[in-house]
């Protein structure tokens, strides 16, 4: 079945660096790629996503890139700020349906 | 926007007793996924419906997890009888099939087992 690998599981940066997580899937049907954030003590909360026909796609300060041949996909977020630190997790839909499954999660801590 | 909305936000119980968990999706959204997170197995799809019907409950541990929907706006997750394994926090999740299927989460329920 479809398996998501993400790296790292913990990621520290200085305030107003960069900070980039990395997943990698192997169902080659999948085509849709969620990325959620999780705040202590809440739910998942989508922050950004991309499907298969796009290979970039940007909000503000996140962005997400898409290497479909290589069936990696990855989350960039620039000037880090302190409220950035939290578990966030990427996804990929089994055979391009509804069903998702989750990457293990990366803990982001911004230092001051 | 009322966002999901699930109840209790935790709950403690005793191994062997009957415990029930709720969902109310966003109104509108006709699939409703249950999850479970833990610290062993991270995020992990239980069951998930659409218009009210089951469609995957492969992710269901054992005979001990049910799940039902009744109607569009409300569902539950029953485990009877419980174990303290079962001691996770578990999220309902609703999206509008054929939109653009994104999953919005609830805020989760906290089980504790004893």
């Amino acid at each position: 079945g479809e398996n998501v690998e993400q790296h790292p599981s913990t990621l520290s940066v200085q305030e107003g660096d960069s900070a980039v997580i990395k997943c990698t899937y192997s169902d080659s049907a999948s085509n849709y790629f969620p990325w959620y954030k999780q705040e202590l003590g809440k739910g998942p909360q989508l922050i950004i996503d991309i499907r298969s026909n796009v290979g970039e796609k940007k909000d503000q300060r996140i962005a997400v890139t898409l290497n479909k041949t290589a069936k990696h996909f990855s989350l960039h977020i620039t000037e880090t700020q302190p409220e950035d630190s939290a578990v966030y997790f990427c996804a990929a839909n089994i055979q391009g349906a509804q069903k998702l499954v989750f990457g293990q999660g990366t803990r982001l801590t911004i230092n001051p | 926007d009322a966002g999901v909305i699930q109840s209790p936000r935790h709950e403690v119980t005793e191994m062997g007793q009957e415990v029930t968990l709720r969902c109310k999706p966003i109104s509108g959204h006709n699939s409703l996924f249950w999850y479970r997170q833990t610290m062993m197995r991270g995020l992990e799809l239980l069951i998930y419906f659409n218009n009210n019907v089951p469609i995957d409950d492969s992710g269901m541990p054992e005979d001990r997890f049910s799940a039902k929907m009744p109607n569009a706006s409300f569902s539950t997750l029953k485990i009877q009888p419980s174990e303290p394994r079962d001691s996770a926090v578990y999220f309902c999740a609703s999206s509008f099939k054929g939109g653009a299927n994104t999953q919005y989460f609830g805020p989760g329920t906290r089980l504790t087992v004893l």
